[in-house]
């Protein structure tokens, strides 16, 4: 079946634009995860979500950033007003639910790039 | 909070050889560690998992091993092959009330022919 997918693959936007990354969930998956990961690190934990209901944004960066789900399958991570420092790979993961032995199956991630 | 480390960031060795991945973390509270893949261009794909209650896991050539009270997990790749050639992630989730999981940086594995 199919597997998480994101997208746009690729984003090159300017300093001071707002930015959407949609993430498209495996059918039936419960958890939807958003890391952000810097060349040459691992991913880094920015939210998370069950159903529709923001769990956990401890891992967002500032206020710049937000991220929804609003009918409990794709989700949007939103930044406004980018700054340089925001480049880096935006990665998006599900679960079936957030149990012990449910993974997280990653998708390709978006690589965004703030000129 | 949680930190987790990996050493090396970089590994090269030749085709058949054994080797092990290491992966420490600060607090020992963890409820479980993964161990993932990630290739160029991928997303990241699980290895194995082990749960706090358990020592190791195994998959085909993979085994990982995990010492909670000492904040250590290996991976452990019998008879390494070309396509294993990938950047190994480990991440722990701290509590079972978070999905959240805390990732090394990883060690880049190159095999050669």
């Amino acid at each position: 079946g199919a597997g998480v997918s994101q997208s746009p693959r690729y984003k090159v936007t300017k300093r001071g634009q707002d930015v959407a990354l949609r993430c498209d969930p495996i059918s039936g998956h419960v958890s939807l995860y958003w890391y952000r990961q810097a060349l040459g690190q691992g991913p880094e934990f920015l939210t998370y979500f069950n159903y529709e209901a923001q769990q956990d944004k401890s891992g967002l960066p500032n206020d710049r950033f937000s991220a929804e789900r609003p009918e409990g399958s794709i989700s949007t991570l939103t930044i406004q007003r980018t700054e340089q420092r925001d480049s880096a790979m935006y990665r998006c993961a599900s679960s079936f639910q957030q149990g012990a032995w449910d993974t997280q199956y990653f998708g390709p991630g978006t690589r965004l790039t703030v000129l | 909070k949680q930190e987790v480390t990996q050493i090396p960031a970089a590994l090269s060795v030749p085709e058949g050889e054994n080797l092990v991945l290491n992966c420490s973390f600060t607090d020992s509270a963890i409820y479980n560690l993964q161990w993932f893949r990630q290739d160029p261009g991928k997303g990241l794909t699980s290895l194995l998992l082990i749960q706090s209650s358990q020592r190791e896991q195994t998959s085909g050539r993979l085994n990982a091993s995990l010492d909670k009270s000492s904040g250590r997990s290996t991976l452990y790749i019998a008879a390494s092959q070309p396509g294993d050639s990938a950047t190994y992630l480990c991440a722990v989730r701290s509590s079972s009330n978070t999905g959240k999981l805390i990732f090394g940086q990883g060690t880049t594995l190159q095999v050669k022919p």
